[in-house]
């Protein structure tokens, strides 16, 4: 079963707002990833957020982070049309080095012109 | 730094063919990993490798999929015999460390379209 749950599953936005995505998950983590993918291109890795950090930022992007309800949050500001793609949050057990990430099933963003 | 290289990028198959697909990570890293993408089913884990070992292939839906990884540069995945059911984008991934840990890089995907 996926581990994220990325709400909403879709985004609609015009170019300079911004774009909030959230995330859930279950278990207890090492770490939070996002990764974007564009329409028939492999995923690329956006942020990384570990499990003692709460907020980090790269760029135009913001990532929260609340273990105690299990969810994070990324926040695109300035949104532009190249934003546009399918955003996934991924998550790394904890006490589990050799172990994979379990990837949502993803947030289709938006952006028009 | 090539990144992760995947081949073929298209691969149209006829029920009951064999298919292999192939990838080569990037160098220096330790673990490589097969995914499946479908709209119905999102992104699934298939197998992972750490130092050219099986670690969990948990995911290979069933004993048509097997995957190899001969040596460090190098990893195969094969679909004997390919079904329509099996039509995805698979996705091959490498990561240095703790997967867990660190980011993957992956590459652009291998669309299979089984008839």
């Amino acid at each position: 079963s996926q581990q994220g749950e990325e709400d909403p599953q879709a985004l609609s936005i015009q170019e300079g707002e911004n774009a909030t995505m959230n995330c859930s998950y279950k278990t207890s983590i090492n770490n939070l990833q996002w990764y974007r993918q564009n329409s028939g291109r492999g995923l690329v890795h956006l942020i990384l957020i570990r499990s003692n950090e709460r907020e980090k930022h790269s760029g135009r992007l913001r990532v929260t982070l609340d273990t105690s309800k299990k969810s994070s949050s990324l926040l695109i500001t300035a949104s532009r049309a190249a934003d546009t793609a399918s955003y996934f949050c991924a998550t790394g057990r904890a006490n589990q080095a050799g172990t994979a990430l379990i990837f949502g099933k993803g947030t289709t963003l938006s952006v028009s012109s | 730094d090539a990144g992760v290289i995947q081949s073929p990028r298209h691969e149209v198959t006829e029920m009951g063919q064999e298919v292999t697909l192939r990838c080569k990570p990037i160098s220096g890293h330790d673990y490589l990993f097969w995914y499946r993408q479908t709209m119905m089913r999102g992104l699934e884990l298939l197998i992972y490798f750490n130092n050219n070992v099986p670690i969990d292939d948990s995911g290979m839906p069933e004993d048509r999929f097997s995957a190899k990884m001969p040596n460090a540069s190098f990893s195969t995945l094969k679909i004997q015999p390919s079904e329509p059911r099996d039509s995805a984008v698979y996705f091959c991934a490498s990561s240095l460390g703790g997967a867990s840990r660190n980011e993957q890089f992956f590459g652009p995907g291998t669309r299979l379209t089984v008839l």
